[in-house]
C-alpha cells in the first residue's frame, strides 16, 4: 500500500460525459501528479501541481483540466468524454515539488470505459 | 521528442533463471528509476540512479545507470514468481523534477 488513495476504482460512462477523479496523497506528500495508461499510448505524464498551483503540464488535453485543494487531495476532470479517453489513470504523489530525487508514489488508479 | 526504448518486450522464464532487461534513449537521462506494476495496481519504485556507471542493487534487483547516460540496465536473480509483472524504466522528461516519462515496458512471466 503506498498510501495514496484513488476513487473510483473503476467508473464505466458515455461518450460525451463528464467524470471526476479523486485523489489523495500520501500524509505530508505537497505533490500530486496524475497519469494516463493506456495500451497504445503507454504511461502518459499529464499534470502536476505542487501545494495547490500548477507546477508542470503534459500532453494533457484541452476537455481535461485538475485542481489541487487546500487539504491536498486532487480532482482530474474529464469531459466531452471520446472511446479514446478509456484508460488506467494513476495519481502518484511526492514529498518535495519534483526535484529529481523526489520519488513518486502511485496510487491504484481508476480504470475508465467509456462506452 | 524524448523517447524511452525498451527491451524484451516480453519474457518467459524459468522459476531461479536470472534475468535481464535494458531501456535506451537517444538522449541524455540524468535520473534512472526503474519501476514494476502487478496487474491491478499503480507502478512501485524499485531502484533510482543518479549517476554515470552507478550500480545499485536492491535485494535481488541490481540496476546500472549507463556510462553514456543514455541507458540503463535491470537484473533480476533467481527470479521467483512473485517477480512477474511488467517492469517500466522512467526518466525526467527535459531532465526536468516531476514529469517522468516511461518506457512501453518489460513484461515477465516466470513459470514455477
Amino acid at each position: 500500500d503506498s498510501g495514496v488513495t484513488q476513487t473510483p476504482k473503476h467508473l464505466i460512462t458515455a461518450t460525451g460525459q463528464r467524470v471526476t477523479l479523486r485523489c489523495s496523497p500520501r500524509s505530508g506528500d505537497l505533490s500530486v501528479y496524475w497519469y494516463q495508461q493506456s495500451l497504445d499510448q503507454g504511461l502518459q505524464f499529464l499534470i502536476q501541481y505542487y501545494n495547490g498551483e500548477e507546477r508542470a503540464k503534459g500532453n494533457i488535453l484541452e476537455r481535461f483540466s485538475a485542481q489541487q485543494f487546500p487539504d491536498l487531495h486532487s480532482e482530474l476532470n474529464l469531459s466531452s468524454l471520446e472511446l479514446g479517453d478509456s484508460a488506467l489513470y494513476f495519481c502518484a504523489s511526492s514529498v518535495g515539488g519534483g526535484v529529481l530525487t523526489d520519488t513518486q508514489y502511485f496510487g491504484p488508479g481508476t480504470r475508465l470505459t467509456v462506452l | 521528442g524524448q523517447q524511452l526504448n525498451q527491451s524484451p518486450q516480453s519474457m518467459f522464464i524459468q522459476e531461479g533463471e536470472d534475468v535481464s532487461m535494458n531501456c535506451t534513449s537517444s538522449s541524455i537521462f540524468n535520473t534512472w528509476l526503474w519501476y514494476k506494476q502487478d496487474p491491478g495496481e499503480g507502478p512501485v519504485l524499485l531502484i533510482a540512479l543518479y549517476k554515470a556507471g552507478e550500480l545499485t542493487s536492491n535485494g535481488r534487483l541490481t540496476a546500472q545507470f549507463g556510462i553514456t547516460r543514455k541507458d540503463s540496465f535491470l537484473n533480476i536473480s533467481a527470479s521467483i514468481p512473485s517477480d512477474v509483472g511488467i517492469y517500466f524504466c522512467a526518466g525526467p522528461l527535459n531532465n526536468q523534477g516531476g514529469k517522468l516519462i516511461f518506457g512501453q515496458g518489460t513484461e515477465l512471466s516466470v513459470k514455477p
